[in-house]
């Protein structure tokens, strides 16, 4: 089973300020990697699959990068509706696809 | 507009048997694989595993293997997840997922509600 690790596990931003958010596989997983973002009471929603491509309805100001065991998504300039939590999920191949433990952000 | 609707809360004692369903809409029901994701309130998110509706093919998380059932009725597009013996521990929110594509190895892009799940005596 692949683990994925996330990094930090609460970021404190200002509105306005950028973020930005790592994620770690155990072994390489191509570019089979998705973000996903839940606020509070919510289901997650898919953000960015194929580690860089963002899904419908995403803003422009997310930006996922990386390939084989690093990853990260950017906030350009964070909203209000921005603070949530956020998981990666690896999808390569071969299941379980486990989720990684998510990072926080919150308002600063 | 493709749609995932859960059955509502329940709580039950351990024990005790339950199934929850997700109701799919808007789309092939029989072409996109339907996953389980658990997430204790306050935690992570844990993938159980999924079923192909065309199929009933299903593939479980290890250490999920023997503790739930996942099955679907085709004729009313509506994916279950079942447990025979509920365990405290069981306690969570249950999502189920829709995979992208025809192809697991993709991500889940429509989410249902979640339906809440508390096992206490």
């Amino acid at each position: 089973e692949i683990v994925m690790t996330q990094s930090p596990a609460t970021l404190s931003v200002s509105p306005g300020e950028a973020a930005t958010l790592s994620c770690r596989a155990s072994q390489s997983v191509g570019s089979n990697l998705a973000w996903y973002q839940q606020t509070p009471g919510q289901a997650p929603r898919l953000l960015i699959y194929g580690a860089s491509t963002r899904a419908t309805g995403t803003p422009a100001r997310f930006t996922g990068s990386g390939s084989e065991t690093e990853f990260t998504l950017s906030i350009s300039s964070l909203q209000s509706e921005d603070f949530a939590v956020y998981f990666c999920q690896h999808y390569n191949y071969l299941p379980p696809f486990t989720f990684g433990p998510g990072t926080k952000v919150d308002i600063k | 507009e493709v749609q995932l609707e859960q059955s509502g809360a329940e709580v039950k004692k351990p024990g005790e048997s339950l199934k929850i369903s997700c109701k799919a809409s808007g789309y092939s029901f029989t072409t996109h694989w339907i996953g389980w994701v658990r997430q204790v309130p306050g935690k992570g998110l844990e993938w159980l595993g999924f079923i192909y509706p065309a199929d009933s093919d299903t593939r479980y998380r290890p250490s999920f293997q023997g503790q739930v059932t996942m099955s679907v009725d085709k004729s009313i597009t509506t994916a279950y997840l079942r447990w025979n013996s509920l365990k405290a521990s069981d306690t969570a929110i249950y999502y189920c997922a829709r995979v992208s594509g025809s192809w697991f190895s993709l991500p889940f892009d429509h989410w249902g509600q979640g339906t809440l799940v508390t096992v206490s005596s």
